[in-house]
């Protein structure tokens, strides 16, 4: 199936830290999203990558496409309270128009 | 900056009773979608919408699922006879155009949290 593994499930880091989490795939996908989540809203889309071993910043977000197209991460530098939220990869195939979401994982930023 | 709205926000229901959850792209947009997250759990796709017609729908999108777009501004999403495992968040999203075509990315709502009691 499409099923993606995002990893790791959850952190605990300090304010300053920087965090790095990941999405893998047994099958190839033609753009990677990533969102973040925070209680009682709707994803909100932090960057998009579209192109194999593109290298995307935003700020102090970086995402990858991973070469082979199974595969991205998100970086998060210096990380800050507001970050604190669930981070979603999400994954789409050429030729469909559905997501295809990670699990989440749960970012807890200690001031 | 423009958004997705979507309304109610919380909608309580009696199992067996229909429901229509309403969403508003973004104006400009013209690929609407609906997905759902069960409490702690990914967010699933449902459905796909363009051209006032479904273009994609999953396994989970059965004959109890419909959608509608009624008139120029709005997407609904009705179930016909709810089941207590309909219970979820349910998110509208809409996009420019398809994300294939290397276009804008898919923008989501806050959601309606559905409780089928």
């Amino acid at each position: 199936g499409q099923q993606l593994n995002q990893s790791p499930q959850s952190m605990f880091i300090q304010e300053g830290e920087d965090v790095s989490m990941n999405c893998t795939s047994s099958s190839i996908f033609n753009t990677w999203l990533w969102y973040k989540q925070d209680p009682g809203e709707g994803p909100v889309l932090l960057i998009a990558l579209y192109k194999a071993g593109e290298l995307t910043s935003n700020g102090r977000l970086t995402a990858q496409f991973g070469i082979t197209r199974k595969d991205s991460f998100l970086n998060i530098s210096a990380s800050i309270p507001s970050d604190v939220g669930i981070y979603f990869c999400a994954g789409q195939r050429g030729g469909s128009e559905k997501l295809v979401f990670g699990k989440g994982m749960k970012l807890t930023v200690n001031p | 900056e423009p958004e997705v709205t979507q309304t109610p926000s919380h909608q309580v229901t009696q199992m067996g009773q229909e429901v229509i959850l309403r969403c508003v792209p973004i104006s400009n947009h013209l690929y609407f979608y609906w997905y759902r997250q069960i409490l702690g759990q990914k967010v699933e796709f449902l459905v796909s919408f363009y051209n006032n017609e479904i273009s994609e729908k999953s396994e989970i999108f059965d004959d109890q699922f419909s959608v509608e777009r009624p008139d120029g501004s709005n997407f609904t999403l009705k179930i016909r006879s709810t089941k207590l495992e309909d219970s979820a968040m349910y998110f509208c999203a809409s996009s420019e155009a398809l994300l294939a075509q290397g276009t804008q990315p898919q923008h989501f709502g806050d959601g309606t949290r559905l409780s089928i009691l």
